[in-house]
């Protein structure tokens, strides 16, 4: 079945260390996002990807890092500077919106991954 | 990307039609209205989209008024799985970032 992954749904850390979110798709999507949703909230976005290589700060980049080495793998890093790492993950997909030429486009979203640091 | 305002709850009787209402007053001319659902701990699922006509689908109606200031979310005939927080989202085409942006949504309570 066509998708997107993520791993683990449940993830326990310590403060202080860095912790790697997976995410994966086998939608051959060009366009990859990672979100992070508090309780009660809205989603707001992190890093964004058009292409292999390429990423882009979202509205809330500071103490996380991504790589885009592969189409379809985008894993996000919460390293230790993130302030406020709990938070429920979500990563998503869609076809690139610079390349396709679509007029408009829909994401698709993985389960999501909640990260608990303590 | 123009604002859009939503009920904060809503609830319906299983098997009725669920209208939920977005308005997004400021829309400009290349925006498109999308709509998404979050069941409790899952990732958003899309549900439909539209600009300026109507929009039909498996699993929704969009209505939006012909001034584009206001738009509708129409599920016919509800079940308890459609309980969610339903997203209504203004993005217009292209852009720079590419990414939607999700406000607080109406969570809608469907009750037997």
């Amino acid at each position: 079945d066509g998708g997107i992954t993520q791993s683990p749904k449940y993830l326990f850390r310590k403060e202080g260390q860095n912790v790697t979110l997976s995410c994966e798709q086998n939608l051959n999507h060009d366009a990859m996002y990672w979100y992070r949703q508090d309780p009660g909230q809205g989603l707001r976005l992190i890093y964004y990807s058009q292409i292999v290589n390429d990423f882009q700060k979202g509205d809330i980049a500071e103490g996380y890092s991504v790589s885009r080495e592969k189409k379809e793998s985008f894993p996000l890093t919460v390293t230790s500077a993130q302030k406020n790492p709990t938070a429920f993950y979500l990563c998503a997909s869609s076809v690139s919106f610079k390349l396709s030429g679509a007029g408009s486009y829909e994401q698709y979203f993985g389960p999501g991954t909640r990260l608990t640091v303590t | 990307d123009a604002k859009t305002t939503q009920p904060t709850s809503m609830d319906c009787a299983e098997g009725r039609a669920a209208n939920l209402p977005c308005n997004h007053s400021t829309i400009s001319g290349n925006e498109y209205v999308y709509w998404y659902r979050q069941i409790h701990s899952q990732g958003p699922q899309y549900i439909i989209h539209g600009l300026k006509n109507n929009e039909t689908n498996e699993m929704a109606s969009l209505i939006i008024t012909e001034d584009r200031k206001s738009s509708t979310l129409i599920l016919p005939h509800a079940t308890l799985r459609d309980t969610a927080v339903y997203y209504c989202i203004v993005r217009a085409y292209g852009g720079s970032q590419g990414n939607l942006i999700f406000g607080k949504g109406t969570k809608l309570s469907v009750k037997p």
